[in-house]
């Protein structure tokens, strides 16, 4: 068991650019989430996924954001047209089947927008 | 809506004292609760959990949370820290209907020697 792998681990980007990030989960996990975690806060819940269903969105997940897991396995997550307010650490989460699904993080995407 | 305060950002203590960092949340349904660990630059780790059963609960690093209902709380203790515990501490909950976590802001614990 590797845990979840984040790719990249940072990036910096020039406002207006595109930008995607990618999401490896632990291998047997179904249920995979991403989170915005912004300084000195606490993770912020923006999307989930149940396979390659996308369940539930938050609304902090505005038009410029859109995420896939196209075979239910990684999952990606691209920001279009950038904006200083994006800069912020990318957290994904997979967990397993369950009620409880106690929820397992990755290293993190930092997202610098200049 | 559920809701979690951290109400300490911030919490110095001495090397070998004991430790405890406080959380109160809010929700309308039954909740399960966790705590995680974040390391400078690192994603979150899970150090414990409160899905139903014995109030109590262990979980890595000697790390130990009480459950109370009545009060809303889930208080995170230690009795005895080490330098390595150094970290941003969150508390976290998430109701039985749904998949999100809500977190706290999150307790600096800061080691000293």
């Amino acid at each position: 068991d590797t845990g979840v792998s984040q790719d990249p681990r940072h990036k910096i980007t020039k406002r207006g650019q595109n930008v995607t990030f990618r999401c490896d989960p632990i291998s047997e996990h179904n249920r995979l989430y991403w989170y915005r975690q912004t300084l000195g806060q606490g993770p912020e819940f923006l999307t989930y996924f149940q396979n390659e269903a996308q369940l539930e969105k938050s609304r902090l997940l505005s038009d410029r954001f859109s995420a896939e897991r196209p075979k239910g396995s990684f999952s990606t997550l691209e920001i279009q047209r950038t904006e200083q307010g994006d800069s912020a650490m990318y957290l994904c989460a997979s967990s397993g089947e369950g009620g409880a699904d106690t929820q397992y993080f990755g290293p993190g995407t930092r997202l610098t927008v200049l | 809506a559920q809701s979690v305060t951290q109400l300490d950002s911030q919490v110095p203590v001495f090397e070998e004292a004991p430790v405890e960092l406080r959380c109160n949340y809010s929700s309308s349904v039954s909740v399960y609760l966790f705590w995680y660990v974040q390391y400078p630059n690192q994603g979150l780790q899970l150090l414990l959990k409160y899905l139903s059963g014995s109030t109590l609960v262990k979980g890595i690093n000697g790390f130990e949370a009480e459950f109370n209902k009545s009060q809303t709380s889930f208080h995170l203790r230690k009795p005895s820290v080490h330098i390595s515990d150094t970290a941003e501490y969150f508390c976290a909950v998430k109701n039985t209907g749904r998949r999100a976590l809500t977190f706290g802001s999150g307790t600096r614990l800061q080691v000293q020697p």
